[in-house]
């Protein structure tokens, strides 16, 4: 069964760069009917898909947050990152990480999530 | 982008009701829909995709319904461990997008 757990740290400082990790277990990141997500929860707001990164590199990302946003992977330690500069108190959530199939359409899923890292922009 | 409305944000129900919660997209999408189940401190669960499709291991007291634009979800005998919040996801075109969510308690 795959789990996958979030981590990084807790607070971070206005301006500096977010940094987090998705350790996946149970399945490799280099299965290729998979693609791998990031999503965020703003307290007491609906989700938000950040984007996604395939075990190969390529990765699409929301134009909301594109110029800001790079995600990475390491097939070598079955885990995939997200990086996330010059933030505000505005991103401040609960960040998931997710395994999804192919990213649109009827089997566009998140069948597994984390249960999400909560990350406070704070100086 | 495609904007999910869902309704209602929240309603009150009790161990054995029917429940149907509701999600509007902005453009036609198909069945390209999924429902999941947010509970906060546990992983969010996939419910439905495909807009009708039981995802593995999911109690069949769990039903989606619709295409287009018009999706329900619908929890056919409510019990004890449904009370938490759902919410819907487009996967007919990027960015994303979910619906605000709905929350079901206790009434």
């Amino acid at each position: 069964q795959v789990q996958l757990e979030e981590s990084g740290p807790g607070v971070v400082r206005p301006s500096q760069t977010l940094s987090l990790t998705c350790t996946v277990s149970g399945a490799s990141i280099k299965n290729g009917a998979y693609y791998w997500h990031w999503i965020r929860q703003h307290p007491g707001r609906g989700l938000e898909w950040i984007g996604y990164i395939y075990y190969t590199g390529s990765s699409h990302y929301n134009p909301s947050v594109k110029s800001l946003v790079s995600m990475s992977v390491d097939t070598s330690k079955n885990q995939f990152s997200l990086n996330l500069t010059s933030v505000t108190a505005a991103d401040t959530a609960v960040y998931f990480c997710a395994r999804g199939g192919p990213p649109v359409g009827r089997m566009g899923r998140l069948d597994s999530w984390g249960q999400g890292t909560l990350a406070t922009v704070s100086s | 982008d495609i904007q999910m409305t869902q309704f209602p944000s929240s309603l009150s129900a009790s161990v054995g009701d029917r429940v149907t919660i509701t999600c509007r997209a902005s453009q036609n999408m198909n069945d390209h829909l999924s429902w999941y189940q947010l509970v906060p401190g546990k992983p969010p669960r996939l419910l439905i995709y495909g807009a009708s499709r039981l995802q593995s291991g999911v109690p069949s007291r769990f039903s989606g319904s619709g295409s287009g634009t018009d999706f329900t979800l619908t929890i056919h005998s409510l019990q004890p461990e449904d009370f938490a919040t759902y919410c819907c996801q487009q996967t007919h075109t990027f960015p994303l997008t979910f619906g605000q969510g709905t929350t079901v308690d206790m009434k």
